[in-house]
Formats: C-alpha cells, sequence, structure tokens
C-alpha cells in the first residue's frame, strides 16, 4: 500500500545533541511537509518543500532544518535540541496534481521525541 | 489572518447517541475545509474534505460534515457513535492560492466514548 512513513517512531536524544528524523513516501507526490505538535495542541507546519524548492514558515526556529535528497525521502534536522522542542513530529504529503480536487495531505504516523 | 475554531475542547457522548463536533473558520475566499482524526500516539487520518459543490459532505467510518458559507461553519456528525471513534478530531481550512495548501488546523476536539 502507498503510504508515509516515519522512523523512528520514538526517539530520545540529549539536550544539545542534534537529531535526525526521517520521512519517506510512496505515494510520488511533490510536497512534503513537516508539522510540530505539541501534548495537546494542534499540529504546526515548521516548513515544507515543493519538489526540490525549501519554504520556511516564518516563525519556525533556525534550530529546525529540513533535508530532501529526492522525491522520497525528507529528512527534519533539530540541530541543538531544547526541552521546548519535546514533541510529536509529523511528515506529511501532497500532490499538486490534486488541486482541483482539493489537495489532501497525507500524514505520517509521527515521531515522538523526548527531550532529556 | 485565516483561523479555526473548535468550540469544545472535551466531548463524551455515549456508545450508540448521535454526534455533532463544531468547527468555525474565517478565510475570505472559497475554503479548502478538512477533517482529521488523531488516536493516541497516532499520526491523523483524513475522515472528508470539502473544496466544492454539494455542501453536505461523506467521509469514512459513517462521518459527515456539513459546509455553510452562511455560519461559517463546517460540523462533523455522526448518527451512532461507537467505542472505536474516541480519539481527537481535528477541523482544518487549506490555506493556498494555486500551489501547496498550508492547513490551519482548530485546537481540536477530543472524543470519549461510555459504554
Amino acid at each position: 500500500d502507498a503510504m508515509v512513513i516515519q522512523n523512528p517512531r520514538y526517539q530520545v536524544t540529549q539536550f544539545g545533541k542534534p537529531v535526525t528524523l526521517s520521512c519517506s513516501q510512496t505515494l510520488n507526490h511533490n510536497v512534503m511537509y513537516w508539522y510540530q505538535q505539541k501534548s495537546s495542541q494542534a499540529p504546526k507546519l515548521l516548513f515544507h518543500y515543493y519538489d526540490k524548492d525549501f519554504n520556511n514558515e516564518a516563525d519556525t526556529p533556525d534550530n529546525f532544518q529540513s533535508r530532501r535528497p529526492n522525491t522520497s525521502f525528507c529528512f527534519l534536522d533539530i540541530r541543538s535540541p531544547g526541552l521546548g522542542d519535546a514533541a510529536m513530529y509529523l511528515c506529511a504529503t501532497s500532490s499538486l496534481r490534486d488541486r482541483e480536487r482539493g489537495e489532501t495531505q497525507y500524514f505520517g504516523p509521527g515521531t515522538r521525541l523526548l527531550v532529556l | 489572518a485565516q483561523s479555526v475554531t473548535q468550540p469544545d475542547i472535551h466531548i463524551t457522548v455515549s456508545e450508540g447517541a448521535s454526534l455533532e463536533l463544531r468547527c468555525n473558520y474565517s478565510y475570505g475566499a472559497t475554503p479548502y475545509l478538512f477533517w482529521y482524526v488523531q488516536s493516541p500516539g497516532q499520526g491523523l487520518q483524513l475522515l472528508l474534505k470539502y473544496f466544492s459543490g454539494d455542501t453536505l459532505v461523506q467521509g469514512i467510518k459513517g462521518f459527515e460534515a456539513e459546509f455553510k458559507r452562511s455560519q461559517s461553519s463546517f460540523n462533523l456528525r455522526k448518527p451512532s457513535v461507537h467505542w472505536s471513534d474516541a480519539a481527537e478530531y481535528f477541523c482544518a481550512v487549506g490555506e493556498g492560492s494555486g500551489g501547496y495548501n498550508k492547513l490551519i488546523f482548530g485546537a481540536g476536539t477530543r472524543l470519549a466514548v461510555h459504554p
């Protein structure tokens, strides 16, 4: 089945130690998104890739970076995690070919990040 | 700025009872509207969406939603709730002009189902 996969599902890191979260998709979608969802809050968009074009949200901290080496994979890098970065990180994809039918974002299961 | 309001943070219903989750949006143009469900520790699953046409939208798991432009609402309904429907429900509006859709989410409504 076509899907969005996130690894790992749970990640524990130390304060200030760089960490990378991974997302892959078999949907061949050209847009990939990263959301941060803190406990009992709504998901908040960090940035997205439209093909290879990176688009950062204005309020996304510099501590967060992303890479998309190819269509299928996208990475979220947190350069120096703080306690406030503990959250669920959700990857989503969409296809602009679906735009006229109300482009839908398909979400992965998320990676829960714990910062010690 | 575009926004989504879900007035009910928590709702508890009995199994078999009907359900309505409220969603109000603020958006200048015709919105793309979505309802997603999130089970504990899981990602978001799309229940249904509205982008044009019939204002009553059918989704998965027996859910439906009605778009009411005059009330800026997109309420989610189910005639008979099952225990497995206990989860968090997010309403979202797609913000974009011809390109990608940035989703603006409401704060969510947590649904509990009593046997």
